[in-house]
């Protein structure tokens, strides 16, 4: 069954550094989100992304963060210079809304667990 | 504004039990959506279902149900005869229509006592 991967599944930083969190959506997706987790706490949607550009951000998205579809398959959010407060889990999702189904059904990564230290 | 509330913040249980988890939503939209995730103790967040709100049908899938009241604004959901796989964080959360975001309830972890 096709799933969402994404890479690493643990990365360590130093605070100030820039990190790269990698996707690789459900192939015929054509909707990417970003959300994170907080230890503990809900989950909150950070960005969504269609037709290579972004559709919808929250006010955590600021300018530190940016989307990127490199290529046809990879989905990647930049982080340029980290906080600790950006420590946290980060879910990439994929939905197949208006491919094939108009409803949308968001599917999970596992997750990348971001440490800033 | 939209909102989901997961009051039960946590829930233990002893196998096969039923219990029960409650979901509240708050949106202006008349056309949305609600769905419930699973997040296991390996973290990932796992799809369980997808409700319209134009369909207060309530589901059943094996030992899971749902339970959708417009009326109330609530979308619980049920386990029967609770297994210890079952141990997991449940989110709910709510997608308006024609819009990209979810919003998460803050989850209800549920532990199944063997």
């Amino acid at each position: 069954e096709p799933e969402v991967t994404q890479t690493p599944s643990h990365q360590v930083t130093q605070m100030g550094q820039e990190v790269i969190l990698r996707c690789v959506p459900i192939s015929n997706h054509l909707y990417f989100y970003w959300y994170r987790q907080i230890l503990g706490q809900k989950v909150e949607f950070l960005v969504s992304f269609y037709n290579n550009e972004i559709s919808e951000k929250s006010e955590i998205f600021d300018d530190q963060f940016s989307v990127e579809r490199p290529d046809g398959s990879n989905f990647t959010l930049k982080i340029r210079s980290t906080k600790l407060e950006d420590s946290a889990m980060y879910f990439c999702a994929s939905s197949p809304k208006g491919v094939a189904s108009p409803y949308n059904e968001q599917f999970f990564g596992p997750g990348t667990r971001l440490t800033v230290l | 504004a939209q909102k989901v509330t997961q009051a039960q913040t946590e829930i233990s249980v002893v196998e096969k039990e039923d219990v029960t988890l409650d979901c509240v939503y708050e949106t202006r939209d008349t056309t949305y959506y609600l769905f419930w995730y699973k997040q296991p103790p390996s973290g990932e967040l796992v799809f369980l279902i997808r409700r319209n709100s134009f369909d207060e049908q309530n589901e059943i899938s094996g030992r899971y149900s749902w339970n959708f009241q417009k009326s109330t604004s609530s979308f619980n959901f049920t386990i029967t005869a609770s297994q210890v796989v079952d141990s997991a964080v449940y989110f709910c959360a709510l997608g308006p229509f024609g819009n990209e975001k979810l919003t998460f309830g803050t989850g209800t972890r549920l532990t199944i006592i063997p």
